[in-house]
């Protein structure tokens, strides 16, 4: 199975900061990488599907880029409302489709 | 407008049975793919299992494996997860999610999940 690993496990960042989540995999996934976002008591939202890709209705301050087995996910201007956890999920290898860990992001 | 909603979940005994429904509303549902992913109380996302569009194919996670059955009504426009020989482990809150149309193996939208606690 591939294994995903997110860092940080969490941050703390101000609101306009720009904030990076990374997620690296056991092996080369190519850009078959996605990006949810979950607040508390609420389900997953996609954000970025096939590592670059803006889901529809999602705000272009989220991006996504990468390919292989490293991956990021860029908050270009962070703002209230992004304080959630986020998780990177490998789509390339499946089954079983493999979660990250998780990044927490707390707002200062 | 994309609708999951889940049901069936509550408190069962180790070793006992559940099964878990949901409602899918807004799309054509016959023709996606979909999944169960489950979230244990103060943990990450884990994903348990998929089926297709027709039911012709399922995957599972191992740790499920033999225990846990997915089916779907396509008439109904429900998904189901039979949950037998529960575990302490298997406490969580079970999402079902829709799979990217082009994309099976990537969920996109998501039920507010329902929660499942198994405890003597």
């Amino acid at each position: 199975d591939i294994q995903m690993t997110q860092s940080p496990s969490s941050l703390s960042a101000s609101v306009g900061d720009r904030v990076t989540i990374t997620c690296r995999a056991s092996q080369s996934i190519s850009t078959y990488l996605n990006w949810y976002q979950q607040k508390p008591g609420k389900a997953p939202n996609l954000l970025i599907y096939a590592a670059s890709s803006l889901q529809s209705g999602v705000s272009s301050r989220f991006s996504g880029s990468g390919s292989g087995t490293d991956f990021t996910l860029t908050i270009s201007s962070l703002q209230p409302e992004d304080f959630a956890t986020y998780y990177c999920l490998q789509s390339y290898s499946t089954p079983p489709l493999t979660f990250g860990g998780g990044t927490k992001v707390e707002i200062k | 407008e994309v609708q999951l909603v889940e049901s069936g979940g509550g408190l069962v005994q180790p070793g006992g049975s559940l099964r878990l429904s949901c409602a899918a509303s807004g799309f054509t549902f016959s023709t996606y793919w979909m999944h169960w992913v489950r979230q244990a109380p103060g943990k990450g996302l884990v994903w348990v299992s998929r089926i297709k569009s027709d039911g012709s194919n399922t995957d599972y996670a191992g740790s499920v494996k033999g225990r846990f059955t997915i089916s779907r009504d396509n008439a109904k426009n429900t998904l189901f997860l039979q949950m037998n020989s529960l575990r302490v482990e298997d406490t969580a809150v079970y999402f079902c999610a829709r799979a990217r149309s082009i994309a099976p193996a990537v969920p996109d939208y998501w039920g507010q999940g329902t929660l499942v606690t198994v405890s003597s």
